[in-house]
């Protein structure tokens, strides 16, 4: 149980344009998602946290214009980076909370396999 | 500042020893903290959660410890194996669900 996915796993874009990163809860509900990014040899950067039905929550320095977080239905949200440009190039990595696991402090969380995004 | 450090280098075991990697942070007062493994371009995935008021956990071969006058979480892996090669994370953990990573430990385990 407790799988997350995202699709797509690899995306190569020309700069200008927008890219579209899903995130689904394939056996849980999951009121709260988080997006990260990871740079090679770097460590996780937290980007958002995504609460199903209301707007997300950008971390200092992230731009929540350049990057669009949807949180529509308890299983699925996106990550839309618009006019990526190859310094946006990276590996995005979303994951979930299960809604009926414990309290809300302690739950683990459960990552998705991630997408490489490269922007030419 | 604040900070979050782990093993500055790769460790480089021998199958069948025990594995020990250090989470110092500073700066921070996390409700929790997490241990993930993460293998090339892949997800994290979870290892171990300690909360403030444990001092130890354990799961199998994996035992970790968490001092928060140190500010420190061990992490040990008993009878390691090549297959427990990997890079290991610490997060440490607040309310909301909000993550903050170290920048990882690269573990090799050696037959």
């Amino acid at each position: 149980g407790a799988v997350v996915s995202q699709h797509p796993s690899r995306v190569i874009c020309k700069s200008g344009t927008s890219v579209k990163i899903e995130c689904r809860s394939l056996d849980f509900q999951a009121t709260t998602m988080f997006w990260y990014r990871q740079f090679p040899k770097q460590s996780l950067m937290l980007m958002a946290t995504s609460n199903e039905g209301s707007k997300a929550t950008y971390e200092q320095g992230v731009e929540k214009d350049k990057f669009l977080i949807n949180h529509a239905s308890l299983t699925l949200s996106t990550l839309t980076v618009t006019s990526a440009h190859p310094e946006d190039s990276s590996f995005y990595i979303c994951s979930a909370r299960d809604r009926a696991t414990g309290g809300p402090l302690y739950n683990e969380q459960f990552f998705g396999p991630g997408t490489r995004l490269t922007v030419l | 500042s604040q900070k979050i450090e782990q093993n500055s280098e790769a460790l480089n075991i021998q199958e069948g020893k025990t594995a020990t990697l250090t989470c110092n942070y500073t700066n921070y007062s996390p409700a929790y903290l997490q241990w993930y493994r993460q293998d090339p371009g892949r997800g994290p995935v979870f290892l171990l959660l300690i909360r403030e008021n444990e001092k130890e956990k354990r799961k199998e071969r994996l035992k970790v410890t968490f001092d928060t006058t140190l500010k420190q979480s061990l992490f040990h892996i008993t009878a390691s194996q090549p297959a427990d090669s990997a890079t290991y994370l610490c997060a440490l953990g607040y309310g909301g669900g909000k993550l903050i990573f170290g920048q990882g430990t690269e573990l090799s385990v050696k037959p």
